[in-house]
């Protein structure tokens, strides 16, 4: 079955750009099934959508981070990633990638085991 | 940005019930199915009921998931001390153009 596995950098510096690449194991990327998926935990808080992107392209991002949030997709290797930029202590957290089930759900299984990213000069 | 509103916490002595409410919107759970998240701190969230009132692969039958209109619950019966975590409602939202709202999170103690 689908294995994702998250991967960057775990200190960023404030202002700077955040980016994580979630590695897919398991099954194809451009399989056209699922919506490849970014998911975070801000430190103290809940769970929060950040967006995600189909094999075709298609995009939704969370209204709230749109104007600093980039998801693309690398057919090649199978990897699908995260660029957050101007980021502030505020966007410490854990990031999840997540595999979504479905055009208008909330379904996400299965997910990565998590990184925790860390913006701090 | 909206979110789906939550009690902060809740708790129940082993065997016991507790029930967990999800309150949103028209244009989330009033239009989309809602789902369960199960996550122990440490590890990745995992779902627990989808389309709001199946129970995900492996999940025991002490969990069950109920929707009405706006807002849906989760209950979870015969409470076991590893049932001790924080849970997630969720659901899309057809506004704008699309996208994923979680609910504020509710932390379940096994007194």
């Amino acid at each position: 079955q689908v294995q994702l596995q998250e991967s960057g950098p775990g200190l960023v510096k404030p202002s700077q750009t955040l980016s994580l690449t979630c590695t897919v194991s398991g099954g194809s990327i451009d399989s056209g099934i699922y919506y490849w998926t970014w998911i975070r935990q801000p430190a103290g808080k809940g769970l929060e959508w950040i967006g995600r992107i189909y094999a075709s392209g298609g995009i939704n991002y969370n209204p709230s981070l749109k104007n600093r949030v980039i998801i693309s997709l690398d057919m090649s290797k199978n990897e699908f990633s995260l660029k957050l930029n101007s980021v502030t202590a505020a966007d410490t957290g854990v990031y999840y990638c997540a595999t979504g089930r479905g055009a208008l759900t909330a379904w996400f299984d299965p997910w990565g085991q998590g990184t925790l990213v860390t913006v701090s000069s | 940005q909206s979110v789906l509103t939550q009690p902060p916490s809740a708790s129940g002595t082993p065997g016991q019930r507790v029930t967990i409410y999800c309150s949103g919107s028209s244009s989330d759970i009033g239009s989309n199915h809602v789902y369960w998240y199960q996550h122990i701190p440490g590890m990745a969230p995992k779902v627990v009921i989808h389309r709001n009132n199946q129970r995900a692969s492996g999940v025991p039958d002490r969990f069950s998931g109920s929707k009405s209109v706006t807002s849906a619950s989760l209950a979870i019966s015969g409470l076991r001390p590893e049932d001790e975590a924080d849970y997630y409602c969720a659901a899309w939202d057809g506004s704008l153009s699309g996208f994923c709202v979680f609910g504020t999170g509710t932390k379940v103690t096994v007194l």
